[in-house]
């Protein structure tokens, strides 16, 4: 397996525009995590998924972002509109739902100027 | 809320001594998870630790489960300049649907 795909891996847009980083988690996988990593919060955890459910979505910062999983293989993370303050590194990350170890994607690095 | 404390933030040794960074949650876990990033890379899993008071090695790292199953600690005995990196314990909450919560992770810097 390639193991968890991310893609773009870098973006650079503009402020107002609409952001979309997208993730496929490793077959078989029923349980997807989306991360933003700044030198200042840390890894925190935006939302989560199982068998392509949202379990939990309080870590979402506010309703510019919005994240759909609509299959088994394909996540998205939407941010319209992007401002500065979202530039950060998105990780994804993909487990079985039993709790076992989670496989991080390479991450999208996200600048908004 | 559901949150995992983790100290010291940075930590800089000189090659070959010691290194520990420690975890705590305020509340039980299912387990606790540890994972090491390297600069530019991406949190990579090393261990899970299941039971109360588990203690587990890898080479020259040592693992510990509290036996409340709230803290965590992870000990490096002689560091080398390959461990450079951050060291994320992780916490997985239960309650239906697992939720893994990082703590904010120890920079380990290592100077020859």
């Amino acid at each position: 397996d390639a193991g968890v795909i991310q893609s773009p891996r870098h973006e650079v847009t503009e402020m107002g525009q609409e952001v979309t980083l997208r993730c496929k988690p490793i077959s078989g996988h029923n349980s997807l995590f989306w991360y933003r990593q700044t030198m200042m919060r840390g890894l925190e955890l935006l939302i989560y998924f199982n068998n392509n459910v949202p379990i939990d979505d309080s870590g979402m910062p506010e309703d510019r972002f919005s994240a759909k999983m609509p299959n088994a293989s394909f996540s998205t993370l939407k941010i319209q509109p992007s401002e500065p303050r979202d530039s950060a590194v998105y990780f994804c990350a993909s487990t079985y739902s039993s709790g076992t170890e989670a496989f991080f994607g390479q991450g999208t690095r996200l600048t908004v100027v | 809320g559901q949150q995992v404390m983790q100290i010291p933030q940075y930590q800089h040794v000189q090659e070959g001594e010691d290194f520990t960074t420690y975890c705590n949650s305020s509340t039980t876990l299912s387990n606790i998870q540890w994972y090491k990033q390297r600069p530019g890379g991406h949190p990579v899993f090393l261990i899970q630790l299941v039971k109360s008071g588990e203690v587990k090695k890898q080479k020259r790292l040592t693992f510990q489960f509290g036996e409340a199953k709230k803290n965590s600690s992870l000990h490096i005995t002689a560091t080398q300049t390959t461990d450079v990196g951050t060291y994320f314990c992780a916490g997985m909450f239960s309650g239906g649907y697992n939720k893994l919560i990082f703590g904010a992770g120890t920079r380990l810097a290592v100077h020859p």
